[in-house]
């Protein structure tokens, strides 16, 4: 069965910091990938997607990530974190014709002031 | 902005006592997903809908769940008669165009209780 998995349950940083959270699929065929944020309180809010082309997408709020086909990951960072980023990050996976989504568990990501 | 509303916020239900959880998706949208998320779990897909009926269905989808589109706008979720383990978040969403670049619109989703 598909799956998508990600590396950190919790992680904590001081503002400034560089992120980078891991996300790794085993779907292998063609996917549709995608992050969502979940600030405390609210809804899942899309982060950046990546359906083909240039494998470094740019998202909100100074986010990128990077799809490797080949580790069949897709790795959100961010240079500079701020206090404002803490939050849950979830990454999700479509197969390339279907239209629900696979999530992850999640990574809680704390930034301390 | 558009946005995925949905009612109540938080609901609190006896065990085997029947819950509708009401969803207002994106005006233009046609397919409508419900998910739900355990605490402490990942997100979990139970069901897609398309056209008036259910495309997809998950495993924890069974007889007790039932969604319904009964107007133009709402698209319910039915759980028949609950258990503890019901108790989640659960999330509806919409999209424009099912599979073919467009991403998923959540909604602040329903915190359901089951004591």
């Amino acid at each position: 069965a598909q799956s998508v998995s990600q590396h950190n349950h919790h992680v904590i940083l001081s503002e400034a910091a560089s992120l980078e959270l891991g996300c790794n699929y085993s779907y292998g065929g063609t996917v549709n990938l995608f992050w969502y944020v979940q600030y405390p309180g609210q809804h899942l809010q899309l982060l950046l997607k990546y359906f083909s082309g240039d494998p470094l997408v740019k998202g909100i709020k100074g986010f990128e990530a990077e799809f490797i086909k080949s580790k069949f990951s897709f790795n959100l960072r961010k240079p500079s974190v701020q206090w404002s980023d803490t939050a849950e990050y979830f990454c999700a996976v479509r197969k390339g014709s279907q239209g629900n989504l696979i999530f992850g568990k999640g990574t809680k990501l704390s930034v301390k002031p | 902005e558009p946005e995925v509303t949905q009612t109540p916020s938080h609901q609190v239900t006896q065990m085997g006592q029947e819950v509708i959880l009401r969803c207002v998706p994106i005006s233009n949208h046609l397919y409508f997903y419900w998910y739900r998320q355990i605490l402490g779990q990942k997100v979990e897909f139970l069901v897609s809908f398309y056209n008036n009926e259910i495309s997809e269905k998950s495993e924890i989808f069974d007889d007790q769940f039932s969604v319904e589109r009964p107007d133009g706008s709402n698209f319910t979720l039915k759980i028949r008669s609950t258990k503890l383990e019901d108790s989640a978040m659960y999330f509806c969403a919409s999209s424009g165009d099912r599979g073919r670049g467009t991403e998923a619109f959540f909604g602040q989703g329903t915190r359901l209780t089951v004591v």
